[in-house]
């Protein structure tokens, strides 16, 4: 399986803490994505980084790359009751037109 | 506003019935997914679309069927075949297929349940 995996499962942090939550996966890819899914809700597309980027910011969100040992962070900084939610990363398999997602990480943020 | 319409929110299937969720779209997006969902699971992907009148099968097709007629709507079927349907089904749009690098847009989910 070349199915993303995130860690830990579940994530619970006072509000203005930071959440880390990381993904590993298991085969090449030319890009990984994460996502937020509120209860209930779909998916929310927050960020896309390509295989040759290290690290990319958008807002309080902050997103590693190390392909060397196939794993992704996803930070989230300053934490707000509403990031509470599901992290998922996604990773396309190169020459295919599957998205695969892990399992995700629940993150409670307690006002 | 441009996004992606799934209805209805709640089914309810009878034991041989066979359901149709249905998805639509209006931001213009060549390829379309659809999705599966069980509680504290990821997604796996049961049909994708990556245009008009043209789909093939993901991971989990068995007991399910889609067509794509417009652009605008994937409309998915759960068969009488399917045996354990109870899930949230998610449906995804695209400009491009995942291998372009492209973020998928989400619709807001149907949940499925066996009466």
């Amino acid at each position: 399986s070349q199915q993303g995996e995130e860690d830990p499962q579940a994530l619970s942090i006072q509000e203005g803490e930071n959440a880390t939550m990381n993904c590993s996966y298991k085969t090449s890819i030319n890009n990984l994505q994460w996502y937020r899914q509120n209860s209930g809700r779909g998916l929310v597309h927050l960020i896309l980084i390509r295989s040759n980027e290290r690290e990319k910011h958008s807002g309080r969100l902050r997103v590693t790359l190390d392909t060397s040992k196939k794993s992704s962070s996803l930070l989230i900084t300053a934490s707000r009751a509403a990031d509470t939610a599901s992290y998922f990363c996604a990773t396309p398999q190169t020459g295919a037109n599957n998205l695969f997602f892990g399992t995700g990480t629940r993150l409670t943020v307690i006002p | 506003d441009g996004g992606i319409t799934q209805s209805p929110k709640y089914l309810f299937r009878k034991e041989g019935q066979n359901v149709t969720l249905s998805c639509e779209q209006n931001l213009n997006h060549d390829a379309m997914y659809w999705y599966r969902q069980d509680p504290g699971q990821g997604l796996r992907l049961i049909y994708y679309s990556q245009i008009v009148n043209d789909f093939q099968k993901g991971d989990i097709a068995e007991g399910y069927s889609v067509s794509r007629e417009k652009k605008e709507s994937f409309p998915l079927t759960v068969t009488s075949a399917q045996k354990n349907p109870t899930a949230f089904y998610l449906c995804a749009s695209s400009v491009e297929g995942p291998g372009r690098n492209q973020p998928q847009h989400f619709g807001d989910g149907t949940r499925l349940s066996i009466l």
